[in-house]
């Protein structure tokens, strides 16, 4: 059975970097890719970035900056890290599995952060 | 960016009904479309990818048509566990772009 579950902090303060962990089940790192997608009040569904099956990785120019993702497929787990949060980075910040084709088939049921002081 | 518009934001219906939401995108992008469907409390699940196929276990009252820049999903013939948000998707390019949603009510 599939399953992913996010976990993270739930309160950041502004300036700071988020980690957020995606553990999983049913399924190995190294066959998937694994994404991150976040909702914000401001701007709905954004897609993050993702790690290819192989490890490699791509981001959407709009986080490369400040946004790394990497993975342990020892623990299938995949983790989500942000720096210089700001307010408008509060949403609920999800991971979901693709096989590489652009659609996500599995995802998790996401984690609330807010950011501030 | 692809720029996804979805309408209508809101929609109420009964069941037994049948319902169309309209996804339409800023420049083609060809068939590679995908639906989600959103439960309070719920993961998002996956409803149809490519512009019209089924994922495995999406019942087939919902279908969904188009190609290039204007895609629906409809629901035949509505049962009380769809109602709740949906959201297109398109991967025709980096960044994946979503929809603002679609909120199906119970009337």
């Amino acid at each position: 059975q599939v399953q992913l579950k996010e976990t993270g902090p739930g309160l950041v303060q502004p300036t700071q970097t988020l980690s957020i962990t995606c553990t999983v089940s049913g399924f190995s790192l190294t066959s998937y890719y694994m994404q991150w997608v976040r909702q914000t009040p401001g701007k709905g569904l954004e897609w993050m970035g993702f790690i290819r099956s192989g490890g490699s990785t791509e981001y959407n120019s709009e986080f490369k900056s400040r946004l790394s993702i990497s993975r342990d497929t020892s623990k299938n787990q995949v983790f989500l890290k942000m720096n210089s949060l700001k307010t408008e980075d509060t949403g609920v910040y999800y991971c979901a599995r693709g096989r590489g084709y652009g659609h996500f088939d599995y995802w998790g049921q996401g984690v609330m952060v807010t950011v501030s002081s | 960016d692809v720029q996804m518009t979805q309408s209508p934001s809101y929609l109420a219906a009964s069941p037994g009904e049948s319902v169309s939401i309209s996804c339409k995108a800023s420049k083609s992008i060809s068939n590679y479309l995908a639906w989600y469907q959103q439960k309070p409390g719920e993961a998002y699940k996956l409803l149809i990818y490519s512009g019209s196929t089924l994922q495995s276990g999406t019942p087939s009252r919902f279908s969904g048509s188009g190609s290039g820049t204007d895609f629906t999903l409809t629901i035949r013939s509505l049962e009380p566990e769809d109602f709740g948000l949906y959201y297109c998707q398109q991967y025709y390019e980096k960044p994946y772009t979503f929809g603002a949603g679609t909120k199906l009510e119970l009337k």
